[in-house]
């Protein structure tokens, strides 16, 4: 079966660390992903994206890298504050089949100042 | 970029009712979809909507239930229909603007149902 896993349980980190979060999926073929951060009562925000040809992409403390072998996703936050805490979820859009996009289940960071 | 009005925020409601959300852009969009979010679970996704005809639904949602209107190209509502408490979710209007691949969302509807 296709499924989008992220690690379902809560990552705490200290405050200046780094922040890696783990996207894998399985039977997809995606032509894109896509990070996406969800603060409690509001919708998520588009962070980064990566295509299918692409290793790594950076966005100021941000860097996504993306494995087609070992389909998976990373998604790192270097220096992290607390202002950082929030779920973060990661989504792909396959090559083929319906347009959409399929959500991961997110991972809840907090961080600790 | 789009900026997404989505009422109501939260509401409480009874069983057997229905509710109607709006989900306003500030910019034409083509794409316009619905999202249900239930604790602790991903995004899924309803429908799309589309402007002057029907909304495509995804496998497991039915437009008895979930109805969904789209007039023009910066207004949809979604309609949850007969409540019942196993429709207690987040609901979520999302457009994605021509060109950028990337999805902009409302801020939610947070939906109890008694």
């Amino acid at each position: 079966s296709q499924k989008i896993e992220q690690n379902s349980e809560a990552l705490n980190i200290q405050e200046g660390k780094t922040a890696t979060l783990t996207c894998n999926y399985t039977n997809y073929s995606p032509a894109y992903l896509q990070w996406y951060r969800q603060d409690p009562g509001r919708g998520p925000v588009f962070l980064l994206l990566i295509r299918e040809n692409e290793k790594e992409k950076r966005k100021e403390r941000l860097k996504v890298t993306f494995d087609t072998t070992l389909k998976q996703s990373l998604f790192h936050i270097t220096a992290s504050q607390p202002a950082d805490s929030a779920t973060y979820l990661c989504a792909l859009t396959p090559t083929s089949g319906t347009y959409k996009y399929i959500f991961g289940t997110g991972t809840r960071l907090k961080v600790l100042a | 970029s789009a900026v997404i009005s989505q009422k109501p925020s939260r509401d409480i409601c009874q069983r057997g009712t229905s509710l109607t959300i709006q989900c306003q852009v500030d910019s034409q969009v083509t794409m316009m979809f619905w999202y249900r979010q239930q604790p602790g679970q991903s995004l899924t996704l309803i429908a799309t909507a589309n402007q002057g005809s029907e909304a495509t639904y995804e496998s497991g949602f039915v437009i008895d239930k979930f109805p969904i209107s789209r007039p023009n190209l910066t207004f949809s509502t979604l309609t949850v229909s007969n409540m019942s408490p196993e429709d207690s979710s987040i609901y979520l209007c999302s457009v994605e603007v021509q060109g950028l691949e990337k999805l902009f969302f409302g801020s939610g509807t947070q939906l109890s149902v008694l």
